[in-house]
């Protein structure tokens, strides 16, 4: 149980374009998605966190209008970025929760390459 | 907010050997700190996780300490094989703060056959 799916896995695009990731909770309900940026060689560090139905909150120095998340449903969280740049390419994951538990469900994350 | 040290960067062994990560951490209302390993281009997996209220978990070759009062705790594998290689994060999360963890830097573990 317990499974975090996220497509795509990998996505190459041309500098000023956007891109659209997907973050799906398979097998449960999560009230709260997490969206992560993690370089080569670096530390996942969080970008937002998103409850169902409600505006996202983003992290300091993290563009809300440039990262547009959407959390519609209780089992899927979007990420677009938009206008990419080549130095928005980065792994992005996904994480997700269940309720208040403490764990979180990582996807298995979206290589994104900006050229 | 919560800032998570974690230390070394770096961690080479010999097989057999045991290993010691140690993190710590700012807010003292932590209370949920997971121990996460990651594999090159691969999601983070969790490995073990220890809540405020225990002092030390163990699971096999892995356990956990949290010391609240200094705010660190540390990871300790031992009979290491060459399999542990990766690189492995601690992290801290409060309900306070919405459950959001904070990673620390990373450790690269290799662990030489």
């Amino acid at each position: 149980g317990a499974v975090v799916s996220q497509h795509p896995s990998w996505v190459i695009c041309k500098s000023g374009t956007s891109v659209k990731i997907e973050c799906r909770s398979l097998d449960f309900q999560a009230t709260t998605m997490f969206w992560y940026r993690q370089f080569p060689k670096q530390s996942l560090m969080l970008m937002a966190t998103s409850n169902e139905g409600s505006k996202a909150t983003y992290e300091q120095g993290v563009e809300k209008d440039k990262f547009l998340i959407n959390h519609a449903s209780l089992t899927l969280s979007t990420l677009t970025v938009t206008s990419a740049h080549p130095e928005d390419s980065s792994f992005y994951i996904c994480s997700a929760m269940a309720g208040i538990a403490y764990e979180q469900y990582f996807g298995p994350g979206t290589r994104l390459t900006v050229t | 907010g919560e800032n998570v040290e974690q230390h070394p960067s770096t961690l080479s062994v010999q097989e057999g050997d045991s290993a010691v990560i140690k993190c710590t951490y700012s807010d003292s209302a932590s209370n949920y700190f997971p121990w996460y390993k990651q594999e090159l281009g691969k999601r983070p997996q969790l490995i073990i996780d220890i809540r405020s209220n225990v002092g030390e978990k163990k699971d096999q070759r892995i356990a956990v300490t949290l010391n609240k009062t200094a705010k660190h705790f540390s990871l300790h594998i031992t009979e290491t094989q060459p399999e542990d290689s990766a690189v492995y994060f601690c992290a801290a999360s409060t309900a306070q703060e919405g459950n959001m963890l904070t990673f620390g830097g990373g450790t690269r573990l290799m662990v030489k056959p």
